[in-house]
């Protein structure tokens, strides 16, 4: 059974801080998604990694960054949060190739006040 | 560029009753297209995927390349069936990313 987890539930920041979301996945899968859920909006896609160290930019990059030091470890990175990343952030992952499918952890509500 | 609509926003049924939620999407070539389900307090989990072909919990959904949608279909809603719902893509040209549609919330009342 796939475990996708995150390493918290609910986070409350300041306006400024630097605010880390972390993602573990126990099935050696080579690509990992970090979106953001918001209402109306869908998931937006904020990074991606194909493999360790590897990282690309999804579609909403800006103030944040990313870090895959490990195959089963892919953090998110807010430099300096703003009160416009109030949001669900949702990590996933999957095997690489076409067929297979992409499984998602509980999520992160993070308020940044 | 691959870009996902999904026209409401909510949806509400009686029980028994046919529920359809429309998806239509923007992509040049051969997309794959996804259902995705989020039932309250638990995480987004594949519903069906179109190159499956089969009927997941009583939905379906058909890909329809001349009017670019995938609408999800159940003939008799229930009352578990109520959630967010989301239509992804995934584009062979895109790297394999998936792209979202806004979601639809179904609610089913008894």
């Amino acid at each position: 059974d796939v475990k996708v987890t995150q390493s918290s539930r609910y986070l409350v920041k300041r306006t400024g801080e630097k605010v880390f979301l972390e993602c573990v996945q126990d099935m050696d899968h080579e690509n990992m998604f970090w979106y953001r859920q918001d209402p109306g909006l869908g998931l937006r896609l904020i990074y991606f990694s194909y493999d360790v160290k590897m990282k690309e930019k999804g579609d909403i990059p800006e103030g944040y960054s990313v870090s895959r030091e490990k195959k089963e470890r892919f953090s998110l990175i807010l430099e300096s949060a703003s009160t416009n990343q109030t949001s669900m952030y949702l990590c996933a992952s999957r095997l690489s190739g076409e067929l297979y499918e992409q499984f998602f952890g509980p999520g992160t509500r993070l308020t940044v006040l | 560029a691959q870009r996902v609509t999904q026209p409401e926003k909510l949806l509400s049924v009686f029980k028994g009753a046919p529920v359809e939620l429309k998806c239509n999407y923007s992509y040049s070539g051969s997309p794959e297209l996804f259902w995705y389900v989020q039932y309250s307090r638990q995480r987004l989990q594949l519903l069906l995927r179109h190159i499956s072909r089969e009927s997941i919990k009583g939905f379906t959904a058909d890909l329809n390349k001349g009017e670019t949608s995938f609408h999800l279909k159940k003939p008799f809603a229930q009352e578990e069936d109520s959630a967010m719902y989301y239509c992804a893509l995934r584009g062979k040209a895109a790297g394999n990313k998936l792209t979202f549609g806004g979601g639809t919330r179904v609610l089913v009342k008894p």
